[in-house]
């Protein structure tokens, strides 16, 4: 059965703490990853798309990196701002269907 | 940037009233649109892959006759939810694929979310 498993459930930081997001999947037919970021009451707001391990993508405060097993979510001097739930998901493609499968998420909070 | 936009954000309706919800594609074509449901600090669960022009695809323990999905076109999905109860409240969120931008630059834009509550 194809899992996304993301931890911590929940991250408090203090602004300048850096630290990472894990998002670990037991698929098959992986053909992305994605990272999203989302507040409350609002949908998710696209951050990055990994397609093959090694591969890195940065923005801003975020690097996004990718094994075969897992992805993290790098967070550099994090800044109140920053605070959100961060969503990994995963595309599965079989046959000709087409599937996002969505981790939990991490709630991060940012404290000033 | 792409953007979709799903209204309304916000609905209360009485039990055993039916609603409406839209997600519109405003700058890209959209063959493919998602409807999601998400309970409070969970993740978004797929209840309906829907395509322009054909039957969409419920997940499985999605009811067909509770959710009614349409796509009439490349940039409209609508979500009906009838005979709503209070158990059906949730926040429901689309999204859509830019039929221009698949494979490697592939990328979902999601709309903003409609909070339903079922008094």
């Amino acid at each position: 059965e194809d899992q996304v498993t993301q931890s911590p459930e929940a991250l408090r930081l203090q602004e300048g703490e850096s630290s990472s997001l894990n998002c670990s999947y037991t698929v098959s037919g992986l053909r992305g990853l994605f990272w999203y970021r989302q507040d409350p009451g609002k949908g998710p707001e696209f951050l990055f798309t990994l397609y093959s391990a090694g591969e890195e993508k940065e923005k801003e405060r975020l690097k996004a990196t990718l094994t075969k097993k897992e992805s993290f979510l790098h967070i550099t001097a994090p800044k109140p701002e920053d605070s959100a739930t961060y969503l990994c998901a995963v595309l599965i493609i079989t046959g000709s269907a087409r599937q996002l499968t969505f981790g939990s998420g991490t709630q991060l909070t940012v404290l000033p | 940037g792409a953007v979709v936009s799903q209204h309304p954000s916000r609905v209360i309706c009485k039990s055993g009233t039916s609603v409406k919800i839209e997600c519109r594609s405003l700058d890209f074509q959209a063959t493919t649109m998602f409807w999601y449901r998400q309970f409070p600090k969970q993740s978004l669960m797929l209840m309906a892959t829907s395509n322009e022009g054909s039957k969409a695809t419920y997940e499985q323990g999605v009811e067909k006759d509770k959710f009614l999905i349409n796509h009439a076109s490349l940039t409209l999905s609508t979500l009906t939810v009838t005979s709503a109860h209070p158990e059906d409240s949730s926040f429901y969120i689309c999204s859509a694929r830019d039929i221009h931008r698949m494979g490697i630059n592939e990328k979902l834009f999601f709309g903003s979310g409609t909070q339903l509550s079922v008094l």
